[in-house]
């Protein structure tokens, strides 16, 4: 399947301060990337889609100022947590779309994750 | 709202036997569906895509869809205790042009050795 590299794997940071995630897509080019965050033993929740070229799609409660996306190339979406608290501590994942293959642009190839620890 | 439910377990199966994850859906116009697993602390990895009625397979796994019942299930021959993780069910929007997935809960699945 598809490579998508997601870095760092884990951070720890203090309040107030911020913490950028990056987003890679190793082999294959993505328009579309989604970020989502999970709770300890709790589902995943779709933030944000990151479209290349512009504007991120925020989901509802989300809030745009506090998440920072930035999708400026085909291979690359960043996150960034601006003003880090402790609730925003949480296990973030992106995600990819590949678009090879019959109906592969349906799928999706997940990063390999960044736990967010602020204190 | 669009939702897909499935039992969260967790699920004990013996090593050896099948186990069989059930996950239904909300969304009739729900086109594609996946399986993804989850192991403790590490993100999804896909295992299962199915798309039209009836059974995928797939190695140990089979995937089963029932588009009228709004139903997608997904069943491991000969469980391993490596297995043993949360399996998260995944159905795309049926909105045009969205690939956004909806996530269940998970079900989370011990193998016992």
């Amino acid at each position: 399947g598809a490579v998508v590299s997601q870095h760092p794997s884990r951070v720890i940071c203090k309040s107030g301060t911020s913490v950028k995630i990056e987003c890679r897509s190793l082999d294959f080019q993505a328009t579309t990337m989604f970020w989502y965050r999970q709770f300890p033993k709790k589902s995943l929740m779709l933030m944000a889609t990151s479209n290349e070229g512009s504007k991120a799609t925020y989901e509802q409660g989300v809030e745009k100022d506090k998440f920072l996306i930035n999708h400026a190339s085909l291979t690359l979406s960043t996150l960034t947590v601006t003003s880090a608290h402790p609730e925003d501590s949480s296990f973030y994942i992106c995600s990819a779309r590949d678009g090879r293959g019959k109906r592969a642009n349906e799928k999706l190839f997940f990063g390999s994750g960044t736990q967010l620890s602020v204190l | 709202q669009k939702e897909v439910e499935q039992n969260s377990g967790p699920l004990s199966v013996p090593e050896g036997a099948i186990a069989s994850l059930n996950c239904t859906y909300s969304d009739r116009g729900s086109q594609s569906f996946f399986w993804y697993r989850q192991y403790s602390g590490k993100s999804p990895e896909l295992i299962m895509s199915i798309y039209s009625n009836g059974d995928k397979e797939d190695g140990r796994f089979t995937a089963q869809l029932n588009k009228a019942s709004q139903y997608v299930s997904l069943l491991i021959r000969d469980s391993q205790p490596s297995d043993s993780a949360t399996y998260l069910c995944a159905v795309t929007d049926s909105g045009a042009g969205s690939y956004q997935l909806t996530f269940g809960k998970g079900t989370k699945l011990s193998v016992i050795p």
